[in-house]
């Protein structure tokens, strides 16, 4: 299987700040890469597929980028409302992965 | 618009089995690949199955291969997952996801509120 990291586990910033997390794949995934929002007590929500694509409806502050084994994700100006746990996952192997997640708080 | 709607999480006990059921709407459900991916309480998410929009092809994660079934009945637009000898450690909230048309499947694009399943000892 295809082991996912990411760091760093949790973090904390002030709104407006750029937060960035790293997704990193035990192999290469090429652009198999897509990114999910979790809010406390949701069911997660597409953010980012193919590594830098932007799902419809997200905000552009929200942003991918990568491919083979290194991804980053980046929020350009965080917003209260992205108070969230981010995962990466890929799909490079039919048997989906996730990363372990990034719990993003504001300060 | 498209709606996931999960039923079936219970309380059973360790050994036992369950089915759970997902409930579409909103879009050409037999067009889409269906997916379950589950949550233990506080952990990360876990893919756990896949079935084609006809029902021929599915894929299972190691951890629950031959105690899981992954089917859909397109007529009820409807997907399910039976469970088999469940273990203290397939307690977790379970989704159901589709997958975006593609290329490659593996984008899951809209996603349910989630059943919960305890398993007791």
């Amino acid at each position: 299987d295809i082991q996912m990291t990411q760091s760093p586990p949790s973090l904390s910033a002030s709104v407006g700040d750029r937060v960035t997390i790293t997704c990193q794949a035990s192999q290469d995934i090429s652009d198999h890469l897509n990114w999910y929002q979790q809010k406390p007590g949701k069911a997660p929500k597409l953010l980012i597929f193919d590594a830098s694509n932007l799902q419809t409806g997200v905000p552009s502050r929200f942003s991918g980028s990568g491919s083979g084994t290194d991804f980053t994700f980046i929020i350009s100006s965080l917003q209260p409302e992205d108070i969230a746990t981010y995962y990466c996952q890929q799909y490079d192997n039919p048997l989906f992965t996730f990363g372990p997640g990034t719990k993003v708080d504001v300060k | 618009q498209v709606q996931l709607v999960e039923s079936g999480g219970i309380l059973v006990k360790a050994g036992g089995s369950l089915r759970l059921s997902c409930a579409a709407s909103g879009f050409n459900f037999n067009d889409y690949y269906m997916s379950w991916i589950r949550q233990a309480p506080g952990k990360g998410l876990e893919w756990v199955s896949n079935i084609s929009g006809g029902g021929k092809y599915t894929d299972y994660a190691d951890s629950v291969e031959g105690r899981f079934t992954i089917s859909r009945d397109n007529a009820k637009k409807s997907l399910y997952l039976q469970i088999h000898s469940l273990r203290a450690e397939d307690t977790a909230v379970y989704y159901c996801a589709r997958v975006a048309v593609g290329v490659i499947i593996g984008v899951f694009d809209y996603w349910g509120q989630g059943t919960l399943v305890t398993v007791s000892s």
